[in-house]
């Protein structure tokens, strides 16, 4: 079975261009999530759907960052303008949805994004 | 607000040197406390989830335990092939820390040496 796949691998931007980072969740799974993970630290939640909804939004730095689900499968996670700050890894995970008890998320690769 | 905190940051051991890496956690409702892990350029790879204190898992050389305020992942007779970032996080079912948000630690960085 495929797992979370993410594209791309690797983005390398110049500050105040934009980017996007495309995810396809595995298949079946309703929840989808995307992280960001800073060198030397755990993931930290930006945004998590259900199906179409984004039901938490609250870490997502919504002036630069935006992010949609059409049709509740795939994601893509937009940064306009990026800042040098948000060199960081972004990955995306999956699971089946909260209170289903099958919880558990599954990780993508990760896009490792550079801004010089 | 939920937190976890892992110790130690990084540990080298021999092969075979058997250890534990540590998980203390504060979580309203400690809904599940999940185990992955992280080679260099990957993503997390999930380990194992325990939901109650008392509960053990086991998967090759690595066993998780939990209790009500930590969880330990003790390796067996580490191989090279061990090394890797090991992630604890945590999901809590309060209120505040509700729906299906991990909490995760910053991780200890294993090195297994031959």
């Amino acid at each position: 079975e495929a797992g979370v796949v993410q594209s791309p691998r690797y983005k390398i931007i110049e500050k105040k261009q934009p980017v996007a980072f495309w995810c396809n969740p595995i298949s079946g799974h309703n929840t989808l999530y995307w992280y960001r993970q800073n060198l030397g630290q755990g993931p930290e939640l930006l945004i998590r759907y259900e199906n179409e909804e984004a039901v938490d939004d609250s870490q997502l730095p919504k002036d630069r960052f935006s992010a949609e689900r059409l049709k509740g499968v795939d994601s893509t996670l937009k940064i306009q303008p990026a800042e040098l700050g948000d060199s960081a890894v972004y990955l995306c995970a999956s699971s089946f949805p909260w209170g289903s008890r099958q919880e558990t998320q599954y990780f993508g690769p990760g896009t490792r994004l550079l801004v010089l | 607000e939920d937190q976890v905190t892992q110790s130690p940051e990084a540990l080298r051991l021999q092969e075979g040197e058997s250890s534990s890496l540590n998980c203390s956690y504060t979580v309203s409702g400690l809904r599940g406390l999940f185990w992955y892990r992280q080679d260099p350029g990957k993503g997390p790879e999930f380990l194992f989830t325990l939901y109650s204190a008392g509960e053990e898992k086991e998967k090759e050389r690595l066993k998780a335990t939990l209790t009500k305020k930590e969880s330990f992942l003790h390796i067996t007779a580490p191989k090279p092939e061990d090394s890797a970032t090991y992630l604890c996080a945590v999901q809590g079912g309060g209120l505040t820390g509700g729906g299906n948000k991990l909490t995760f630690g910053t991780g200890t960085q294993l090195k297994v040496e031959l």
